[in-house]
């Protein structure tokens, strides 16, 4: 596509629900990032893919978040048991490269568990 | 692990004049150094980007500053229209696949007609 692509754009959970969160990055892009971008806040860190790898997890707040790239391209963000402080733009990116440089951001998910 | 101060928070300027950007970093591994527009309800994009081996850097309106010395980088806008105005993200990291992007907390430009 011409662009990151993520979906859906909005999601309302009720607390205790699991969600997916869906990111199709730039065609023949190596690396894939996920981000939490709280209101007014700049985005961070949560997970780092190349290819299928998940080669960095250390931002992941707890082990309710779960992200996978199984054919190192779409990637899956699943959030178990949502909690009210997962409320979130949560932001996916990708880059041509294996590193950090002249990422491509998609719109992100507003994700507001109630 | 790194950390990125950005100041101000908030930035108004008169349409035509200049807005300088400034961020701090702590990890002396850093080389790598992008700011990002973030317009109201849209994806961040990358405006210009920076690397250690350079100590500054223009693109047309938009210029970046770096002093590793003293562990800081400014963007600088010049000319400034009611089109720049949104909230600007500078960012650290280590050239490559080591370590992680950190960003800032963001700074609203407001650009006033």
């Amino acid at each position: 596509g011409a662009g990151v692509s993520q979906s859906p754009r909005y999601k309302v959970a009720k607390r205790g629900q699991d969600v997916a969160l869906r990111c199709d990055p730039i065609s023949g892009h190596v690396s894939l990032f996920w981000y939490q971008q709280a209101l007014g806040q700049g985005p961070e860190f949560l997970t780092y893919f190349q290819n299928e790898a998940q080669l960095d997890k250390s931002g992941l707040p707890s082990d309710r978040f779960f992200a996978e790239r199984p054919e190192g391209s779409v990637s899956t963000l699943k959030i178990q048991r949502t909690q009210q402080e997962d409320s979130a733009v949560y932001l996916c990116a990708s880059s041509l490269g294996t590193g950090w440089e002249k990422l491509f951001f998609g719109s992100g998910t507003q994700l507001s568990v109630l | 692990g790194e950390n990125v101060e950005q100041h101000p928070s908030t930035l108004s300027v008169q349409e035509g004049d200049s807005a300088v950007i400034k961020c701090t970093y702590s990890d002396s591994a850093s080389n790598y150094f992008p700011w990002y527009k973030q317009e109201l309800g849209k994806r961040p994009q990358l405006i210009i980007d920076i690397r250690s081996n350079v100590g500054e850097k223009k693109d047309q309106r938009i210029a970046v500053t770096l002093n590793k010395t003293a562990k800081h980088f400014s963007l600088h806008i010049t000319e400034t229209q009611p089109e720049d105005s949104a909230v600007y993200f500078c960012a650290a990291s280590v050239w490559g696949s080591q370590g992680n992007l950190i960003f800032g907390k963001g700074t609203k430009l407001s650009v006033k007609p």
